[in-house]
């Protein structure tokens, strides 16, 4: 089955700065990729996603990109705010299920004003 | 308008004990999920449902029954509940492969 794993597992920026966290997957048959924002206490959201015939999504200050060969996609924050603060999930569709996701373990990014 | 609605949000109860924590979804959705957030953030995946059947069974104790009476509910039964039991379980809906899994807002359940 689909195995991902994410990096790193904290993340600590100052405002303004960028953040990047990196994810690979095991299974070279997955589509989907989403990325989501889990603030303390609540539920985890969508943020972004991407799909296996696109390279990079881009959404405001959020970006993805997606290298199908070496399996790996990457979430891109620019501009960082103190309420990016929150755990980031990447996943990936399990192709030999339905709809399953799989989740990275997690990236708590904290944006220190 | 809440998309995906679970109750209740906490739950503490005695090892040994039986509980059980509803979820709805007003989306249409037909596929549903339970998925069980342990006290590291792990998200994982415990079943899925498809048009109230069974899909996936993530090698979950049978302690656990989920039941779907409809394809908008999806309920989670817990019986003889274990201190390792305790961790945020999230109901979640999608409405198809390969799209976006909606949550609900999580139940919190802590067995002393």
């Amino acid at each position: 089955g689909e195995n991902v794993e994410q990096h790193p597992s904290t993340l600590s920026v100052q405002e303004g700065d960028s953040a990047v966290i990196k994810c690979t997957y095991s299974d070279s048959a997955s589509n989907y990729f989403p990325w989501y924002k889990q603030e303390l206490g609540k539920r985890p959201q969508l943020i972004i996603d991407i799909r296996s015939n696109v390279g990079e999504k881009k959404d405001q200050r959020i970006a993805v990109t997606l290298n199908k060969t070496a399996k790996h996609f990457s979430l891109h924050i620019t501009e960082t705010q103190p309420e990016d603060s929150a755990v980031y999930f990447c996943a990936a569709s399990d192709p030999g299920g339905y709809n399953k996701l799989i989740f990275g373990a997690g990236t708590r990014l904290a944006v220190h004003p | 308008d809440t998309a995906v609605s679970q109750t209740p949000k906490y739950l503490v109860t005695q090892m040994g004990n039986d509980k059980s924590i509803k979820c709805e979804q007003n989306l249409g959705h037909d596929t549903m999920y339970w998925y069980k957030q342990d006290s590291k953030k792990f998200l994982k995946i415990m079943f899925s449902y498809n048009n109230k059947e069974l899909i996936i069974n993530e090698t979950v104790p049978n302690r656990f029954s989920p039941k779907s009476p409809d394809k908008a509910h999806l309920n989670l039964h817990i019986n003889s509940l274990e201190l390792g039991d305790s961790a945020v379980y999230f109901c979640a809906s999608s409405p198809n492969m390969n799209t976006e899994a909606f949550f609900g807002q999580g139940t919190r359940l802590t067995v002393v």
